[in-house]
């Protein structure tokens, strides 16, 4: 059965840290596909990242970036100096090829940066 | 030019009422989605329509119906409310179905029933 663990909870950082969210998934698919999303303290859910199971480069968009790596069946996303405005919950979720189009989230990681 | 929007945003109760929560994309998207929010941050799907088919129904109680007079629109009616029915219920919407397509969100709503 498909899933998706944020064994972290809660991280704290002060601003300009760099900070690492871990997810790891269990999958039987060989074709699936990885997501980050982000929610925000005004609570809208804000699309992040896409990732096929075929591809494994790792991928950089400004302060954020993705670890793709399926030895370890991970998708971490790390934040590099963090701002006061990268707090939110943080959510990974995972869709199978053999399960429609159906979303599974973990259950979110919430960071908080300080001043 | 919001992309997915719901009405109401906020929706306060009473047990046993019947409510309504609106969403609509103006994406051109063939495929919408309800997914509920509990207390704790879970995010579950609840129902997935095709333009205007349900693909999706993942155990919901039958008090929850999804309704989809076109494909830009996906309202969800409850009937008979119950306590712990309270969550943030948020449509979302894909330009096709398949596990490959990104899913886009509305604002949520919150629904608070007393």
């Amino acid at each position: 059965a498909q899933k998706v663990t944020q064994a972290q909870t809660e991280i704290s950082v002060v601003e300009k840290e760099d900070v690492t969210l871990d997810c790891v998934y269990e999958t039987r698919d060989t074709t699936y596909y990885l997501f980050w999303y982000k929610q925000p303290p005004s609570g809208e859910l804000v699309f992040l990242i896409r990732r096929n199971s075929f591809d494994e480069q790792n991928e950089i968009s400004g302060r954020y970036s993705w670890n793709f790596q399926k030895s370890t069946s991970s998708f971490n996303f790390t934040i590099t100096a963090s701002q006061v405005v990268d707090s939110a919950v943080y959510f990974c979720a995972l869709s199978e090829a053999g399960n429609t189009d159906k979303l599974i989230f973990g259950t979110g990681t919430r960071l908080q940066v300080f001043p | 030019d919001t992309a997915v929007s719901q009405t109401p945003k906020y929706l306060v109760t009473q047990m046993g009422n019947d409510k309504s929560i609106k969403c609509e994309q103006n994406l051109g998207h063939d495929t919408m989605y309800w997914y509920k929010q509990d207390s704790k941050k879970f995010l579950k799907i609840m129902f997935s329509y095709n333009n205007k088919e349900l693909i999706i129904n993942e155990t919901v109680p039958n008090r929850f119906s999804p309704k989809s007079p076109d494909k830009a629109h996906l309202n969800l009616h409850i009937n008979s409310l119950e306590l712990g029915d309270s969550a943030v219920y948020f449509c979302a919407s894909s330009q096709f179905t398949g596990p490959q397509e990104t899913q886009y969100f509305g604002p949520g709503t919150r629904l608070l029933v007393l």
